[in-house]
């Protein structure tokens, strides 16, 4: 079955870079675009950025330009998300989510990686 | 690109109807009929509910419904039940070939 799963939590200082990963399993991974979403606590779900994973090819959001890569490794069905230049703000749940099935919604979500900023 | 805008709290009575709105703009939700609708219980991973505006995925009962009327999406949740009680959240695709959420709805069960 379809199960995407995440890498464990990360503390990280203010100012460094965090790479979260997003292993998929159970469908053709080069088939369906995979986003990330990030959660702060207590607040609303954001949109950061969707990857092909077939091409390679990315769009993020503005609020995120320049400080999020998306990157994909085919030969071991992961994609990757880092975010640069952490503040305090950028504490929160971070989420893959798989376009697979529909092709445009968020059917299959990965478990959640936690990521907290601490001096 | 700003959240879309949805209520922050709505009510209702066991058994009752409730919609909520998300309000966006020719851009977003007015441009496209990709339009979804996430249910997420406190703690969980958010849950696919409505897609394409308005069909249901698999598994998903029938008594939520969507729809969508100019620039403004709307989840329609009938018979209401207090498993039904969690945070929702609208989506939508974007101009930009991007997607924004919605600002979220806690639906409390009275």
């Amino acid at each position: 079955q379809v199960q995407l799963v995440q890498s464990g939590a990360e503390v990280k200082k203010p100012g460094a870079s965090v790479k979260v990963s997003c292993k998929i399993f159970g469908y053709t991974f080069t088939d369906y675009y995979l986003h990330w979403v990030r959660q702060a606590p207590g607040q609303g779900l954001e949109w950061m950025g969707w990857i092909n994973p077939d091409s390679g090819g990315t769009n993020y959001a503005q609020k995120f330009q320049g400080r999020v890569t998306l990157t994909r490794d085919t030969s071991i069905t992961t994609v990757y998300m880092e975010l640069s230049r952490l503040g305090s703000d950028d504490g929160a749940v971070y989420y893959c989510a798989s376009v697979y099935n529909t092709g445009w919604d968020f059917e299959y979500w990965g478990q959640g990686t936690l990521v907290t900023v601490s001096s | 690109q700003s959240a879309l805008t949805q209520p922050a709290s709505v009510s209702g009575s066991p058994g009752q109807s409730i919609t909520i709105s998300c309000s966006g703009t020719s851009s977003d939700v007015g441009g496209y009929n990709y339009v979804s609708w996430y249910q997420q219980h406190p703690g969980k991973v958010p849950k696919l509910m409505i897609y394409n505006v308005n069909k249901r995925p698999s598994g998903v009962s029938n008594r939520f419904s969507g729809s969508k009327s100019g620039y403004t999406a709307s989840l329609t949740i009938s018979g209401l039940l207090a498993e039904d009680e969690a945070d929702y959240y609208c989506t939508s695709y974007t101009s930009s070939s991007t997607y924004v959420f919605g600002t979220g709805t806690k639906v409390t069960v009275l």
